[in-house]
């Protein structure tokens, strides 16, 4: 299968730690890269790889990977990461497509 | 600093063609894959397709037959034409790199820089 699946929304209290996952099959061949979308801006990459952060993305965000799920980990939660959270791969199957997770609203309490 | 500054027609009628332009900046351009992605209103994001430096192309099944995406290496500028559009193809369309690096686990695939997107609209 060629889908990523993600949970439609997930909420935080402040300043507490919040887990948004990914599953698909294409998991186990490609990591996830993770991108945060605020609306009416283009995403932005915030992990990618095992679990790298490009500059200028807080150290409270950090990725891991098991099996087929990939988790995207915000380590006490700033009310500026109130966004939309999709995660992507590429399919494994051989046909180059690459895929989206449907996405995750993310609420900050 | 690599920036991707992309431009376009905005309003389509049904059956017409869509096209759009991505301008790349800085960085190399023939170390990657040239992607773009569209977002329907309030839906998430689609993957359209990808062309490398040499011409090289993927598409998403589902768009296949209605898509091109080419490359002018000389101006570092990729294209999108979208034949034939609908209603359903009224969204916001990114231009953005790909990177792709093998490691030993597993491989990384993502984007790190996107283009500011341009609304399209479909309407008679």
């Amino acid at each position: 299968s060629s889908e990523l699946t993600q949970d439609p929304a997930v909420s935080v209290a402040l300043g507490q730690t919040v887990r948004i996952t990914c599953q698909g099959d294409s998991l186990r061949s490609y990591y996830a890269s993770w991108y945060q979308q605020k609306p009416g801006q283009a995403p932005v990459l915030v992990i990618y790889g095992k679990d790298n952060r490009p500059s200028g993305i807080p150290d409270r965000f950090s990725g891991s990977s098991s099996g087929n799920t990939a988790s995207l980990t915000i380590t006490g939660a700033q009310a500026e990461d109130e966004a939309d959270y999709y995660c992507n791969s590429r399919d494994s199957s051989g046909n180059h497509k690459v895929v989206f997770g449907g996405g995750t609203k993310l609420t900050v309490l | 600093q690599v920036q991707l500054q992309q431009w376009g027609a905005g309003l389509l009628k049904p059956s017409e063609t869509l096209s759009l332009t991505c301008a790349v900046y800085g960085g190399s351009f023939s170390d990657y894959y040239w992607s773009w992605i569209r977002q329907p209103p309030g839906k998430g994001l689609e993957w359209i397709g990808e062309i490398n430096h040499s011409g090289s192309t993927n598409y998403n099944p589902s768009l296949k037959s209605r898509v091109t995406i080419s490359v002018d290496t000389s101006k570092n500028q990729f294209s999108l034409k979208l034949s034939s559009v609908t209603a359903a193809d009224t969204a916001v369309y990114y231009c953005a790199r790909a990177s792709i690096v093998v490691v030993p686990a597993a491989i990384k695939y993502y984007f790190d820089y996107w283009g500011q997107g341009t609304l399209v609209t479909v309407s008679s």
